[in-house]
């Protein structure tokens, strides 16, 4: 099957510096990316879609100068969390769909990436 | 718009049993239903997929779901628990039309098994 691929697995950085997370679609390519949210014992919240050389797509309430993202390819996606602070600290999945067919509408997720702000 | 619902937070069963997650769904168009499960600190993993060939659709690890548009669900079935299966489960819905839709997931059901 597909891979998507998530790099860091797990970051811990200080307050008020920035972390990029990177979402690569290693076998496929993929217009679209979403990046979701997960807090500890809850479910995904979708913050945004990720849309190939264009501007990304916020959901309401996330903040797009906080949460920046970048499609800059069919096969690379990156969610830079900026000026972080510890509420920032939470898990973030990225995914990603096949592009032009609708045989294959399924998402593929990354591994995570499990964010600490200390 | 589209949305899911997943009753039960948590399910405890025991080894063996049948396990029953249940699941459903409002979408104003014609939805792709997913299950997920994920492991403490993983991505998740789709479990098996609905997009309107088969109701009843057969996934890996011994898990099958039923598709009932009359009564808009989607619950996930496995005749006898294992204790790998304990987990989190999503249910998820997309719409048919687009791979650029959104997917929207349900809040979790969490298994657990009693040995």
């Amino acid at each position: 099957g597909a891979v998507v691929s998530q790099h860091p697995s797990r970051v811990i950085c200080k307050s008020g510096t920035s972390v990029k997370i990177e979402c690569r679609s290693l076998d496929f390519q993929a217009t679209t990316m979403f990046w979701y949210r997960q807090f500890p014992k809850q479910s995904l919240m979708l913050m945004a879609t990720s849309n190939e050389g264009s501007k990304a797509t916020y959901e309401q309430g996330v903040e797009k100068d906080k949460f920046l993202i970048n499609h800059a390819s069919l096969t690379l996606s990156t969610l830079t969390v900026t000026s972080a602070h510890p509420e920032d600290s939470s898990f973030y999945i990225c995914s990603a769909r096949r592009q032009g067919t609708s045989k294959n509408t399924e998402a593929f997720f990354g591994q995570g990436t499990r964010l600490t702000v200390v | 718009a589209q949305s899911v619902t997943q009753l039960g937070s948590h399910v405890s069963v025991s080894e063996g049993a049948l396990v029953l997650l249940r699941c459903n769904y409002s979408s104003s168009v014609p939805p792709y239903l997913f299950w997920y499960v994920q492991y403490p600190n993983q991505g998740l993993q789709l479990l098996l997929k609905y997009t309107s060939a088969a109701t009843l659709v057969k996934g890996i690890n011994g898990f099958e779901a039923e598709f009932k548009k009359s009564e808009t669900s989607f619950h996930l079935t496995k005749p006898s628990a294992h204790m790998s299966d304990a987990a989190e489960y999503f249910c998820a819905v997309t719409s048919f039309y687009s791979s650029a839709s959104k997917i929207i997931f349900g809040s979790g059901t969490r298994l657990s098994i009693r040995p």
